[in-house]
């Protein structure tokens, strides 16, 4: 069955640490793997990694795929309270015809 | 501005009852996607849609339908043979592959 697993499930931290988020694959056919912030309502892209994208940065986040340990971290350096969220990971590689499996997500707090 | 509209985004329903959640987007995508999300379960696919006239079921498609009859509208009822259906409910769409999903704001349903 696929499966994509988050951890941890929730995470507390203060403003200026930086957080690893860990998320783990078990799918047929890898094709990407995404990375969305919900912090009330929609969750909002960050990354998408391929097997010819495996990092990518965007300020205080990166993230880093690792297909031989299938699985991918996303990084947040010098966390702020705004960065409190959700965060979600999304597999597209099922055997299925649709696309994306969804892990639990993370919920990270930071407090000031 | 393009983008995906989700109405209501409070909806309460009797015992008994189905009610119809809207999702209209106008950013010319194919494809719609409908998912459901409870608390530390992430995100499960209901139904979605690659093209006009055309939807397949997803992990938990029991006690719900869609309709897909223009590009801009996947409106999802949920009937009263759905046992639990409180949650909050996404609606996504997507460009095209390896582009990801563009969320809506959601519906929050709750069975009183």
């Amino acid at each position: 069955e696929d499966k994509v697993v988050q951890s941890p499930l929730s995470l507390v931290v203060h403003e200026g640490d930086t957080v690893t988020l860990n998320c783990s694959y078990e799918v047929t056919n890898f094709r990407s793997l995404l990375w969305y912030k919900q912090e009330k309502k929609a969750p909002t892209f960050l990354f998408m990694l391929t097997s010819s994208g495996i990092e990518k940065k965007s300020g205080r986040l990166s993230s880093i795929l690792d297909k031989k340990e299938l699985s991918s971290i996303l990084n947040i350096t010098a966390t702020q309270t705004g960065d409190s969220a959700i965060y979600l990971c999304a597999v597209d590689g099922g055997s299925g015809t649709y696309k994306y499996i969804f892990g639990t997500g993370t919920r990270l707090k930071v407090l000031a | 501005d393009g983008g995906i509209t989700q109405s209501p985004k409070y909806l309460f329903r009797k015992e008994g009852q189905n009610v119809t959640l809207s999702c209209e987007q106008n950013l010319n995508h194919d494809a719609m996607y409908w998912y459901r999300q409870d608390p530390g379960q992430g995100l499960r696919l209901i139904y979605y849609s690659q093209i006009v006239n055309d939807f397949q079921k997803g992990d938990i498609a029991e006690g719900y339908s869609v309709s897909r009859e223009k590009k801009e509208s996947f409106p999802l009822t949920v009937t009263s043979a759905q046992k639990n259906p409180t949650a909050f409910y996404l609606c996504a769409t997507e460009k095209g592959p390896f582009y990801g999903y563009t969320f809506g704001s959601g519906t929050r349903l709750t069975v009183v």
